[in-house]
This record gives structure tokens, sequence and C-alpha cells, in this order.
């Protein structure tokens, strides 16, 4: 079965700590991505990787970080220095980010509530 | 820049009658232009695309979306409700050319169908 998979799917944190997100897939896609989704909000981009070993801050990366060490991999860091993470949380992935046509599948997202 | 409208957070529809989802969107490029359906608590899935082919384009579920450039518009339709098709609904833009392959969300509409 191809696809996106994330875990875990709920995760608590209390304030002050980091936690990390897992995001895999096994569609051979070289572009990832993160977004953040509140309420009424749609979705908003916290980075993206468009090749192993690089990738770029969105819209909203401060408090975030991420690594691209394998290409099946993209997992995403909330620390402490993110002041609001309660949210939930999408991996996304798609062939490259070029030419803005490559449709992105999405995993089944995490939901993040800091306690 | 790019940006896209949803004109309504919120449409309520009886099972069996037409569905109409507006959305609006501004880009200085030709835009690819996309539906994306959430059901509660679950990843986002592809109802459908446009890149710049037939201007009627028809996806999956009986849904389909027309591109007018004149009104600046992307409303998505199905002819008769059902109540699997209550979920939230995000009408996406990407312009070709533009950077990186990102894709703009507009902040959903949530679809209700009543029996």
């Amino acid at each position: 079965d191809g696809g996106i998979t994330q875990s875990p799917k709920y995760l608590f944190r209390k304030e002050g700590q980091n936690v990390t997100l897992s995001c895999e897939q096994n569609l051979n896609h070289d572009a990832m991505y993160w977004y953040r989704q509140d309420p009424g909000q749609g979705l908003r981009l916290i980075y993206y990787s468009q090749i192993v070993n690089d990738f770029q801050k969105g819209d909203i990366a401060e408090g975030y970080s991420v690594s691209r060490e394998k290409k099946e991999s993209f997992p995403l860091t909330v620390t402490s220095a993110q002041k609001n993470p309660t949210a939930f949380y999408l991996c996304a992935s798609s062939i490259s980010t070029s030419g803005g046509e490559n449709e992105q599948f999405f995993g089944p997202g995490t939901r993040l509530t800091v306690l | 820049a790019q940006s896209v409208t949803q004109l309504d957070s919120h449409v309520s529809v009886s099972e069996g009658t037409p569905v109409l989802l507006r959305c609006n969107y501004s880009s200085s490029y030709s835009p690819s232009l996309f539906w994306y359906v959430q059901h509660p608590n679950k990843g986002l899935q592809l109802l459908l695309k446009y890149t710049s082919a037939a201007t009627l384009v028809k996806g999956i579920n009986g849904f389909e979306a027309e591109f007018k450039k004149s009104e600046t518009s992307f409303h998505l339709t199905k002819p008769s409700a059902h109540m699997s098709d209550a979920a939230e609904y995000f009408c996406v833009v990407s312009a070709v050319g533009g950077s990186q392959g990102n894709l703009i969300f507009g902040k959903g509409t949530k679809l209700s169908v009543k029996p």
C-alpha cells in the first residue's frame, strides 16, 4: 500500500517540552511538506523540503525545526519556543515542487495538545 | 501574489439536492487550482484539479468544477448531495511559474447534509 503515514495520531505535551512528529512516505516523492491547521484558518505551511538534506522555511516556521536525512522521512520538531503549539499537523508529499502543478498527497494528521 | 477566497464558511443542503461551494482566486500567473476534501480528524484527499486543460473538470464522487477566467472563479458543484459528502472542502491555488510549488489554501467550507 503506497501512502503517507504520520505518528502518533494524538500527542500531548507539557509546556516547555520539545516533541517530534513523525512523517514517512513510500511514494518515492522528492518533495515533502508540513502544515499546521487551526479551526477556520485553512492550512499554513511550516516547512518544506525539495530534496534530501535540504529544506526551506514556510510562512510560520518560528518555533519549529525539521530534518530530511532520508527521502522517505521528514520529521517535525515542535520546540518550546512555539508559543501556541496546540493544533492539527498535516504532512504531505508531491513528486516535486516545480511547476506548481504537482498535487500533494496528505497523511492522516497528528493532533497535538499542550497541557 | 496568489490568494484564494472561499465565499461561504458553512453550507447546508438536504440529501439529494445540488451542492455549490464557491471559490474565487487571485493569481499573477496562469493558475493551477485544486479542490480537496477533509473528513473530521482525517487528512486531505484530492477531489479534482485544473491545470490549463479543459475548463470543466470532473473529479471523484460525482463532483466537478468549472474554471472561469473572466470571473476568477472555480466553484465546486455536485448534482445530488449524499450524506457521505458532509465534510470540509478546501479550494487551493498554485501558480505555474510561481515559487516552489507552494499551495495556497482557502479557509475552508464546511458542508452539512441533512437527511
